[in-house]
């Protein structure tokens, strides 16, 4: 079965500090897509980075990259100089080729000023 | 360019009714995925439509239901809704598959089932 493991519920953080979020999946297939997704309090879900799974560099989007160890099926995410906007609901996901996206369970991350 | 926009944004219906949320997918975009997120929980995908089609479908019973329009619109129909139907409905829309291409999602309808 595809899974997707998120062990912190919920994290706090200080202002412009680094917070880095867990994400495990396991799957048998060998070429996926993985996904983290940013749902703020007003609820509007919106794709923070995405990793193709037969690329070994980790993907960078500003101030947000990814560390994935494809052997450890492990996917975390790293947010350098964090602000006050990027409190939100945090979802590590995957997809198949099928289309049919799996989510974590989610991460509540709170920038505290 | 409009986004995703979704109605209503809250609906209270009992137990044994039927519903219809509609979902307008941003321009340009012809695949529609349906996700019901419980609170507490992370999304679950339910099923995706592209052009008018179904193309693929989570662990979902036939209760859910869905359509969508010449204009890529979409409609997630539930009958006989349970209790446990209550949770926020989230659609997404994307120029196609999410392999190669970002969806972007509404905002959601919150149904609560009495």
């Amino acid at each position: 079965a595809q899974t997707v493991t998120q062990s912190q519920p919920e994290m706090s953080v200080q202002e412009a500090e680094t917070v880095t979020l867990s994400c495990t999946y396991d799957t048998s297939e060998n070429n996926y897509y993985l996904f983290w997704y940013k749902q703020p309090p007003s609820r509007q879900m919106i794709l923070v980075i995405r990793q193709e799974a037969y690329k070994q560099q980790n993907a960078t989007e500003n101030r947000f990259s990814v560390n994935f160890q494809k052997a450890a099926k492990s996917f975390s995410l790293k947010i350098s100089d964090s602000q006050l906007g990027d409190t939100a609901m945090y979802f590590c996901a995957f997809i198949l080729r099928d289309d049919k996206i799996i989510f974590g369970k989610g991460t509540r991350l709170h920038i505290l000023p | 360019e409009t986004g995703v926009t979704q109605s209503p944004t809250h609906l209270i219906k009992t137990r044994g009714q039927q519903v219809t949320l509609r979902c307008s997918s941003q321009s340009g975009h012809n695949t529609v995925s349906w996700y019901q997120q419980a609170l507490g929980q992370g999304p679950q995908f339910i099923f995706q439509y592209y052009r008018e089609e179904e193309n693929g479908r989570g662990n979902f019973p036939p209760r859910f239901s869905g359509l969508q329009f010449p204009n890529y619109s979409s409609e997630l129909n539930v009958n006989a809704l349970e209790l446990d139907d209550s949770a926020l409905y989230l659609c997404a829309s994307s120029p196609g598959g999410l392999a190669n291409n970002e969806q972007f999602f509404g905002p959601g309808t919150r149904l609560t089932v009495l």
